[in-house]
């Protein structure tokens, strides 16, 4: 089967930098997808990784190693609006069927 | 205005009763995804669809069905609704440029059966 892992709590100060870890192992690979989604609302896509190495947009970035089977999404000059759930998801290869990790809680205060 | 939206946001039902969540997206894109999410659980895909006429079974399709009649819309049934599809459901749509995936997100449909 498919299994993804990723903390299920962080917390971080406001300014500051947080890295959050997700670690998979998967039937092949297809793409990793990393969202945030507050409580209550919709998720909201944030990046999108199919090959090795650092995807940046704006405060967040996104890396990727196939080989590790890992993942992270680095969150730069943490703002209260942060907080919220962060949820990392891959496809296995030759499917578009993803599997998701529960989600990691991330908090953060002044 | 919102590119992808769901109706109804909120539905109660009954045990038995069929009952259809709809959704219209405005950004022209040919993939089309449902998603439910419980507590605890995660999101997990139920159907997908890459063109009108294309259906594909998601992780958990049992109990559900869908209909893509147009690029623009993508509904899911019930049709015949059991308490443990008490959830939160989720269309998103997507498009796929240059092996880069972008995903769009409706704002959901809390969905209680009774």
């Amino acid at each position: 089967g498919q299994n993804i892992d990723q903390p299920t709590e962080m917390t971080a100060t406001e300014g500051a930098i947080v890295q959050i870890n997700c670690t998979y192992q998967t039937s092949g690979f297809n793409g990793l997808f990393w969202y945030q989604q507050h409580a209550g609302e919709a998720p909201t896509f944030l990046s999108y990784n199919v090959l090795d190495g650092l995807e940046e947009k704006g405060r967040f970035s996104s890396f990727l190693s196939r080989s590790k089977g890992y993942s992270y999404l680095l969150l730069k000059e943490l703002q209260m609006k942060d907080s919220a759930s962060y949820l990392c998801a891959v496809r296995p290869g030759g499917s578009y069927i993803p599997t998701f990790g529960r989600g990691t809680s991330l908090i953060v205060h002044p | 205005d919102a590119d992808v939206t769901q109706t109804p946001r909120n539905r109660i039902t009954k045990t038995g009763k069929r009952i259809m969540l709809e959704c219209s997206q405005t950004k022209g894109h040919d993939r089309m995804y449902w998603y439910r999410q419980d507590p605890g659980l995660g999101l997990r895909l139920i159907y997908y669809s890459f063109d009108v006429k294309d259906i594909n079974k998601g992780e958990i399709s049992d109990g559900y069905s869908v209909s893509r009649q147009a690029q623009a819309k993508f509904s899911l049934s019930l049709e015949s609704a059991i308490p443990n599809q008490t959830a939160l459901y989720f269309c998103a749509t997507s498009d796929f440029v240059d092996r880069q995936e972008t995903q769009y997100f409706g704002p959901g449909t809390r969905l209680l059966v009774l």
